[in-house]
């Protein structure tokens, strides 16, 4: 089955810089690659994601790029600000077999912004 | 749109109970419901798949007996802690997908609980 792993497990920024958290997965039938950010205690909230078409996606201060051929997609936050501290999850949606359309999650980064 | 909803926000209850959590979609048909479970600083780890009118597709290593989950309806799902004991304390959250196999998910708030 899939296999989700981000780095890095904690990150820190100062505001104004820019942050990159990166993710690789292990199904190549893999085909949806969302980013969620959560903050303490609440529901993950969908911030941008990339489908398997695409290389590149950009929202603002947000964007993601993927690599379908190594297998990993990266998370871009620029111009961070406080309000940007939380924990990030990358997820890929499966391809094939039991967990077919089931999102799987990589374990999180924390990112914290320094004013 | 695409607002879910949980309830209870919160639960304590003894060692023993029963304890059901409710996932509804408010303005829009979930054909899909997923529930995860969360413990503190960890990722979202999948429970159950469940489908309306159809049993619920549990990952390996879920009790399917410990967790019932019943999707009845196109807006509604719970899940049922049978039997709790303090190390199904947790953060249980639901998300929703509009269509069969559609890729975006929207989540609920998230239920805390709590075993005594």
């Amino acid at each position: 089955g899939e296999n989700v792993e981000q780095h890095p497990s904690t990150l820190s920024v100062q505001e104004g810089d820019s942050a990159v958290i990166k993710c690789t997965y292990s199904d190549s039938a893999s085909n949806y690659f969302p980013w969620y950010k959560q903050e303490l205690g609440k529901r993950p909230q969908l911030i941008i994601d990339i489908r398997s078409n695409v290389g590149e996606k950009k929202d603002q201060r947000i964007a993601v790029t993927l690599n379908k051929t190594a297998k990993h997609f990266s998370l871009h936050i620029t111009e961070t600000q406080p309000e940007d501290s939380a924990v990030y999850f990358c997820a890929a949606k499966s391809g094939y077999g039991g967990s077919q359309g089931n999102l799987i999650f990589g374990k999180g980064t924390k990112l914290s912004v320094k004013p | 749109g695409a607002v879910v909803s949980q309830h209870p926000s919160w639960v304590i209850c003894k060692s023993g109970t029963s304890v059901k959590i409710e996932c509804r979609s408010l303005d829009f048909q979930a054909t899909t419901m997923f529930w995860y479970r969360q413990f503190p600083k960890q990722s979202l780890m999948l429970m159950a798949t469940s489908n309306e009118g159809s049993k619920a597709t549990y990952e390996q290593g879920v009790e399917k007996d410990k967790f019932l989950i019943n999707h009845a309806s196109l807006t509604l799902s719970t899940l049922t802690v049978t039997s709790a004991h303090p190390e199904d304390s947790s953060f249980y959250i639901c998300s929703a997908s509009r269509l069969a196999g559609a890729e975006t998910q929207y989540f609920g708030p998230g239920t805390r609980l709590l075993v005594l």
